[in-house]
Parts: structure tokens; sequence; C-alpha cells
């Protein structure tokens, strides 16, 4: 069975300080992986996705995330926090080929002090 | 805005009654998608639809609750005789059928329902 873990409910970083948001997954498959992000009274965004290519995404808002399967690891980093990263991170597995169904960790809250 | 839309956007009903609940998707997306956010949690998969045929139902969704999507284009969900447990926000999705590759869902702002 598929399942994601993320590993911290909250994290407060400074502006301007690295960004690490955990996530660990469980799954029978090859795995595709994304985090999502949801600012508050504004609908969920894709900020990247892992899909057997490159280990290492890219995505929107200078965050990335590496693939880490000998870890089980899905981890999102940014350089560097801007105030308006604020916001709810979900860390989401779905089915290889079965991209309808997709499984989702409970959430990291980052909160980005100035 | 060309994207996901959602009405209303907050509803607040006394147990009991009946809500309905409306979806307004990408215009070219094929497949609609709901889910159920409760405080604290990630969205739980609903049901699917690919066009108008509705293509998979979660064991969470119960006898009380039914989604349409009559003509292929906007969705109904309808929840009757609510209970308090039913309070949530409903999200809705949705995204093209591709034959390859990821089909990225795009996510509505969804109603939040509040069950007195």
């Amino acid at each position: 069975a598929q399942s994601v873990t993320q590993l911290d409910s909250h994290v407060s970083v400074s502006e301007g300080t690295p960004v690490l948001l955990r996530c660990n997954y469980s799954s029978s498959y090859s795995p595709s992986l994304f985090w999502y992000v949801q600012h508050p009274n504004k609908g969920l965004q894709l900020l990247l996705k892992y899909t057997s290519a490159a280990t290492l995404v890219k995505g929107i808002n200078g965050f990335e995330a590496e693939f880490k399967k000998s870890e089980t690891s899905f981890h999102l980093t940014k350089p560097s926090a801007h105030m308006s990263d604020a916001a709810e991170y979900f860390c989401v597995v779905s089915l290889a080929g079965n991209n309808r169904k997709l499984i989702w960790g409970l959430g990291t809250s980052l909160a980005v002090n100035p | 805005d060309t994207g996901v839309s959602q009405n209303p956007r907050h509803k607040i009903t006394k147990r009991g009654q009946n809500v309905t609940f409306r979806c307004d998707p990408i215009s070219e997306h094929n497949r609609l998608y709901w889910y159920r956010q409760t405080l604290g949690q990630g969205p739980e998969f609903l049901t699917y639809f690919q066009n108008e045929a509705q293509l998979e139902k979660s064991r969470l969704l119960s006898d009380r609750f039914s989604a349409e999507r009559p003509k292929g284009s906007f969705s109904t969900l309808e929840i009757q005789r609510t209970e308090q447990g039913d309070s949530a926000m409903y999200l809705c999705a949705s995204s093209l059928a591709l034959t390859s590759g990821y089909n990225e869902q795009f996510f509505g702002p969804g109603t939040r329902l509040t069950v007195l």
C-alpha cells in the first residue's frame, strides 16, 4: 500500500534562511511523488513532481526536491525563505500509471519570520 | 480567470439539511475530481469523473453523497441529511486525461461546509 509521512507538522524559519520540509513515502510500485502548496484562501498548487526521470527536481518559486530511493525520501528544500513562502505544504504519492489517485500527507505548516 | 471555480465558497447549514456544491473545471479538462479536507489533514479522494462517467468512488462516499457531471463539464456534489461530521473543505480538481506522463490536477479554492 502507498503512504506518505511528513515528518514535521510545523516548521518555522527566518526570512533568508534555508527551508527543509521532510517527506518519507512507502510504495510497492515505482511511485510518482509531488509537493503541493496551499496558501490561505487559495487553491492547492503543484510545486514540483518526480515521475522517474531526474532524481533532483526543480519546481516553482525556487523550491527543489530530491528523490532518494534508498532512503524512501522526497524532501523539499529552498536555499532562502521568503515571507510569501508561508503556507501549508503537502507531500503526495501516486501509483505509477495511476495518476488518478493521489495519497496525501498530513501537511507541514511553514512559518517565515521576519 | 480560467482556473477551476467552486461555488459557494462557504456554506453553513443545519444538521439534516441537504446541500449542493458546484465545480466548474478548466474548460478543456475531461477529468474532474472531488476531495474532502478536514482541519489538520491532507485532502482525501472522494470520486472522479472522466467526461460524464463517474469512474471511481471512495468508500468515504456514503449513500448520502452523490456526485454528477451530466454534460461532462461542470459537476455537482450533493450531501443529503447532513451531519456534523460532514463539516470540511470540499475541493474540486480537474485535469486532462493524457496517455502518458503525469496529468497535473488543478485545484479550485474549495467550498467550506459547516454543519451546525
